[in-house]
């Protein structure tokens, strides 16, 4: 089954860091460019990071430019999230989203189910 | 201004059509840009429905049923996502996404009820 686990969510306190995991499963993770996604509670969602297939290119959203890096470790067929500098605003429900490839190329194809982090003192 | 905006909600009935619009900022000529719409239910992440730049580019989701489709509205410079026959099931939040500038773009949903 193709799935996508995130973990590592919890609460932090203000200025704080946390590191995020996404695990692979059911596909050729190294083939697939990725994504992570966050959405505030009660809010839309919020595209923030992209990461390609090899790592070799990454954007980032202004909102994180700085404070969160993305990376990848293909041959554990994970992502992961970098978190610094932690504040409310980002406080959500934190996604990794695969890309698709051939007619499904830049498709969000496939989610996690999400992983909650909650910045608060 | 926002990149991309959505109605924050819409009423239709069972069995009536509606029409979602995501409309792109007036700087950004919605020809050029493929569209990309999502659905999310309560408590789960979004889904993928289809993609839209023209009637010779698009791409329907897989399990994606035929009454989901895509177009555009050029004088409106806006996306639309069409659904037809609405069912209870499609009571969702309704996201457009494009890619701009190094980044992908959200609108900011547009919540649909069935009653």
């Amino acid at each position: 089954e193709v799935q996508l686990v995130e973990s590592g969510g919890g609460l932090v306190q203000p200025g704080g860091s946390l590191r995020l995991s996404c695990a692979a499963s059911g596909f050729t993770f190294s083939s697939y460019e990725m994504n992570w996604v966050r959405q505030a509670p009660g809010k839309g969602l919020e595209w923030i990071l992209y990461i390609s297939d090899s790592g070799s290119t990454i954007y980032y959203a202004d909102s994180v430019k700085g404070r969160f890096t993305i990376s990848r470790d293909n041959a554990k067929n994970s992502l992961y999230l970098q978190m610094n500098s932690l504040s409310a605003e980002d406080t959500a429900v934190y996604y990794c989203a695969r890309e698709g490839v051939g007619t499904t190329h830049d498709v969000f194809d496939i989610w996690g189910q999400g992983t909650l982090v909650t910045v608060s003192s | 201004q926002a990149v991309l905006t959505q109605p924050s909600s819409l009423s239709a009935s069972p069995g009536a059509s509606a029409s979602l619009t995501c409309t792109l900022r007036s700087d950004i000529n919605v020809g050029t840009y493929r569209i990309y719409w999502y659905q999310q239910k309560p408590g789960s992440p979004p889904q993928y429905l289809l993609r839209y730049k023209s009637d010779s580019d698009k791409q329907q989701g897989s399990g994606v049923p035929s009454r989901f489709s895509g177009s555009k509205d050029a004088s409106a410079n806006a996306g639309i996502l069409l659904i037809s026959g609405l069912q209870s099931e499609d009571e969702a939040d309704y996201y457009c996404m494009i890619w701009h500038i190094s980044a992908w773009v959200f609108g900011g949903g547009t919540k649909l009820t069935v009653l």
